[in-house]
């Protein structure tokens, strides 16, 4: 079975400070993918991005990065130097195979907010 | 990002009736699938399609729901006889097949029956 967890429910920092937010998967698989998404308060969802289970390489792009680590099943997201306009509900999500036209499953979400 | 297009973004319906919440999907993806977010919950999975037809759906996708691509391009998302509980937000999910899984999706729909 494949599941996300995402034990933190809400997160409240002041405005600059840096964030991570945990995400923790379970599969069985040995080939997967694993992403993150953005619901801001608008209500889309909004792709950040995907890691392929072979590439532990940690990723940075501008204010975010994100670390993979295997052997602990987690997949983590750190927003530096956070803004007002990082608030939103973030996802991380795995996809169970290697092929296309297979389902995401989401975790239960983490409510960030930022205060000025 | 490529551009998923969802109507209506909001509907509201009375308990019974039958809603069909359409998509327009990215070029050349042809990989589709609808998931739902009840208020404040998690995004749920409902059904994937490819070449004309369902490709997995999950137990919440029973005889109540229908997809299908009725001019080949859009694609819709049939509810019938709706219930108070199938209030949610409906997304439209759209894949390439060659970027691995990576589902972009629309604004969302939001349903709202009363």
């Amino acid at each position: 079975a494949q599941k996300v967890t995402q034990a933190q429910t809400e997160i409240s920092v002041v405005e600059k400070e840096d964030v991570t937010l945990d995400c923790v998967y379970e599969t069985r698989d040995t080939t997967y993918y694993l992403f993150w998404y953005k619901q801001p308060p608008s209500g889309e969802l909004v792709f950040l991005i995907r890691r392929n289970s072979f590439d532990e390489q940690n990723e940075i792009s501008g204010r975010y990065s994100w670390n993979f680590q295997k052997s602990t099943s987690s997949f983590n997201f750190t927003i530096t130097a956070s803004q007002v306009v990082d608030s939103a509900v973030y996802f991380c999500a795995l996809s169970g195979t290697y092929s296309s036209a297979s389902k995401i499953i989401f975790g239960s979400g983490t409510r960030l907010s930022i205060r000025p | 990002e490529p551009e998923v297009t969802q109507t209506p973004s909001h509907q509201v319906t009375q308990m019974g009736q039958e809603v069909i919440l359409r998509c327009v999907p990215i070029s050349n993806h042809l990989y589709f699938y609808w998931y739902r977010q009840i208020l404040g919950q998690k995004v749920e999975f409902l059904v994937s399609f490819y070449n004309n037809e369902i490709s997995e759906k999950s137990e919440i996708f029973d005889d109540q729901f229908s997809v299908e691509r009725p001019d080949g391009s859009n694609f819709t998302l049939k509810i019938r006889s709706t219930k108070l509980e199938d209030s949610a937000m409906y997304f439209c999910g759209n894949d390439d097949g060659v970027s691995g899984n990576t589902i972009y999706f629309g604004e969302g729909s939001w349903l709202t029956v009363v």
